[in-house]
């Protein structure tokens, strides 16, 4: 059972270009989260999902971002017109479908944007 | 909204000694909390899951604390060693199902 599956690794994106992050889930996990991490900061909660549901969208930036997660294929957190600021490692995480509230989370290891 | 504080944010510690960490978080209606391990340009990596109604784990050189009603967990590390050099990450899971992070503490075991 490969773990939480993040792509690319690193990305290096243009100010005013698009970044589009990629997270597969363990498998049996229907439950993906996003994160981001500033650098000397802590991780931040961004969006969780489920299968084609927004659950939580409350530590998304209200514009430019967005995230989602089809019935078929990867979770996507898109970055429209990327500035300097959303330079971080961007972290998905994961968690079982079944076993509600007190399911243990499993990390990715992240995907580092960097905007020039 | 629940905050999560990690003390100290730094420490450094000779091979072999026994350390503690410690996480505190502001409201107390959590329903696990998670230590984790982040090595630098890495990813995190899950050491010990408590659940509310457990008071510690066990893994290895690791045991994790948690007293609920007073908004604090330890992590002791036993017997320190230059590959335990690391952040470490405690979480705790709300009810809207998110993890709260602190900003962790940035261990050095010196060889």
């Amino acid at each position: 059972n490969a773990g939480v599956m993040q792509n690319p690794r690193h990305l290096v994106r243009r100010r005013g270009q698009e970044a589009r992050l990629r997270c597969s889930p363990m498998k049996g996990h229907s439950h993906v989260y996003w994160y981001r991490q500033l650098p000397e900061e802590g991780l931040k909660f961004m969006v969780y999902l489920q299968k084609e549901n927004i659950i939580d969208e409350s530590g998304m930036p209200k514009e430019r971002f967005s995230a989602e997660f089809p019935k078929e294929g990867p979770s996507i957190l898109r970055i429209q017109q990327v500035v300097r600021g959303d330079s971080a490692a961007y972290f998905c995480a994961s968690s079982p479908t079944i076993g509600g509230m007190n399911t243990e989370a499993f990390f990715g290891q992240g995907t580092r944007l960097t905007v020039v | 909204k629940q905050e999560v504080t990690q003390i100290p944010a730094a420490l450094s510690v000779p091979e072999g000694e026994n350390l503690v960490l410690n996480c505190s978080f502001t409201d107390s209606a959590i329903y696990n909390l998670q230590w984790f391990r982040q090595d630098p340009g890495k990813g995190l990596t899950s050491l010990l899951l408590i659940q509310s109604s457990q008071r510690e784990q066990t893994s290895g050189r690791l045991n994790a604390s948690l007293d609920k009603s007073s908004g604090r967990s330890t992590l002791y590390i036993a017997a320190s060693q230059p590959g335990d050099s690391a952040t470490y990450l405690c979480a705790v899971k709300t009810g809207a199902n998110n993890l709260f992070f602190g900003t962790g503490t940035r261990l050095t075991v010196i060889p």
